[in-house]
């Protein structure tokens, strides 16, 4: 069975600042996709960005990019010019690929809770 | 424009009285989620609709029921909720095409349950 790491149960970070979020999983599967979803307090889990394991460039959107380590199993998030609305609970998340990914679920990291501080 | 809408916000039940928890979506989806997220824990799958298909995750317990009466709605029931039920729980959706893996999934903002 696949399992998601986050070994950071909550992590700090200056306002305008760079803070990295780490994700490790475990899979026998060479296909899958990896997610990192963020959840503001209160409010919905919302995707922030998303990975095809058989793609080499790491994936970015806007101040979030990922480092994807595909030897290591290792998925971390690069918030880059951190704001005040980046605090929230970031989860990381796997989902195999097998017959386009319709058999799979998203299997949820315990989450890393990211403050910012002005 | 709310696209995954769950109601109640927060309910209370009492040991062992059912409880119904709703969520609907404005976004045409094919398939429909709900999840389970007790305090400091990762979103575990309870089960999920392909349309009218539905697929329960092997270690669900049969406490835990779902409808899905159209495209719009889906239902969470707990028929005899437990002091160990209480959680937030997270409706989400995904268009459901060809490429499944890698759709995004639209959460609803969850209803926290309450067991007293």
């Amino acid at each position: 069975a696949q399992t998601v790491t986050q070994s950071q149960p909550e992590m700090s970070v200056q306002e305008a600042e760079t803070v990295t979020l780490s994700c490790t999983y475990d899979t026998s599967e060479s296909d899958y996709y990896l997610f990192w979803y963020k959840q503001p307090p209160s409010r919905q889990m919302i995707l922030v960005i998303r990975q095809e394991a058989y793609k080499q460039q790491n994936a970015t959107e806007n101040r979030f990019s990922v480092n994807f380590q595909k030897a290591a199993k290792s998925f971390s998030l690069k918030i880059s010019d951190s704001q005040l609305g980046d605090a929230a609970m970031y989860f990381c998340a796997y989902r195999s690929a097998v017959n386009g990914g319709s058999q799979g679920n998203l299997i949820f990291g315990k989450g890393t809770k990211l403050s910012v501080k002005p | 424009d709310a696209m995954v809408i769950q109601n109640p916000r927060y309910q209370v039940t009492q040991f062992g009285k059912p409880v119904t928890l709703s969520c609907s979506q404005t976004l045409n989806h094919n398939v429909m989620y709900w999840y389970q997220q007790k305090s400091s824990q990762a979103p575990k799958l309870l089960f999920h609709y392909y349309d009218k298909d539905f697929n329960n995750e092997a270690d669900t317990p049969d406490n835990f029921q779902s409808r899905r009466p159209n495209t719009s709605f889906c239902f969470l029931d707990i028929r005899s909720p437990g002091l160990g039920d209480a959680a937030m729980y997270l409706c989400a959706t995904s268009r459901g095409g060809r490429d499944r893996g890698l759709e995004t999934q639209y959460f609803g903002p969850g209803t926290r349950l309450l067991v007293l």
